[in-house]
């Protein structure tokens, strides 16, 4: 299968900026995601980039691409209390047909006031 | 309520017993998802539908059986439950393929003794 790889905490102080990191192994990614998971809830999806796309911003969150790396980040500006979450990146391929998502493992925000 | 449901939100059965969690949609989304959410793996796809009557493999179906005889159902059952399978479900769905937003409900958190 593929394999999606995050670390698994990250802490930052409120109003400092968070990245959150990812690396994929498999080069045919088309689409990768990231998705929000807030304690008790399911996953929200928060943005999301073409592999063609080296960089998408919207409000505060900068996604990064590197696909000669396979590395891929999120940037969230100005961090708030309520971004602490889990923050999951996701890749999908085209060969399923139904553009599957394969989930790395999360990573846990904290946000200290 | 309109958008995407699971039911019960949390399980607790014994080691054997057949378990079916259920997931609705209103949305008439043609894509639905079943996955598990495990500490260390982030989420693993059970199975997928593509439509009614249309379900698939996905990266850990064993020991799991789902049907799908409405567009808007699309539940998950564990015939024969075993402690291994203690975990969050999520059941997502979508519209179409491409970068079509998956949605994901609530959660259902299964303990199996």
């Amino acid at each position: 299968g593929e394999d999606v790889e995050q670390s698994l905490f990250l802490s930052v102080r409120e109003g400092d900026s968070s990245v959150i990191n990812c690396t994929y192994t498999d080069s045919s990614s088309t689409y990768l995601y990231w998705y929000k998971q807030e304690p008790g809830a399911g996953l929200q999806l928060l943005t999301y980039i073409f592999s063609n796309m080296d960089m998408k911003q919207d409000q505060r969150l900068t996604v990064l691409l590197n696909k000669k790396d396979k590395h891929l980040s999120l940037r969230i500006a100005d961090t708030q209390t309520g971004d602490s979450a889990i923050y999951f990146c996701a890749e999908s391929l085209d060969q399923t047909g139904a553009n599957n998502l394969f989930f790395g493992t999360g990573t846990r925000l904290t946000v200290i006031p | 309520d309109a958008g995407i449901t699971q039911s019960p939100r949390y399980k607790i059965t014994e080691t054997g017993r057949q378990v079916t969690l259920m997931c609705h949609q209103t949305w008439s989304h043609s894509y639905m998802f079943w996955y598990r959410q495990d500490l260390g793996h982030g989420l693993r796809l059970i199975y997928y539908s593509a439509a009614a009557d249309i379900t698939d493999k996905g990266e850990v179906p064993d020991g799991y059986v789902v049907s799908r005889s409405k567009t808007e159902n699309f539940p998950l059952t564990l015939e024969s439950a075993t402690r291994s399978q203690t975990s969050v479900y999520f059941c997502a769905s979508k519209q179409g393929l491409g970068t079509d937003t998956q949605y994901f409900g609530p959660g259902t958190r299964l303990t199996v003794l």
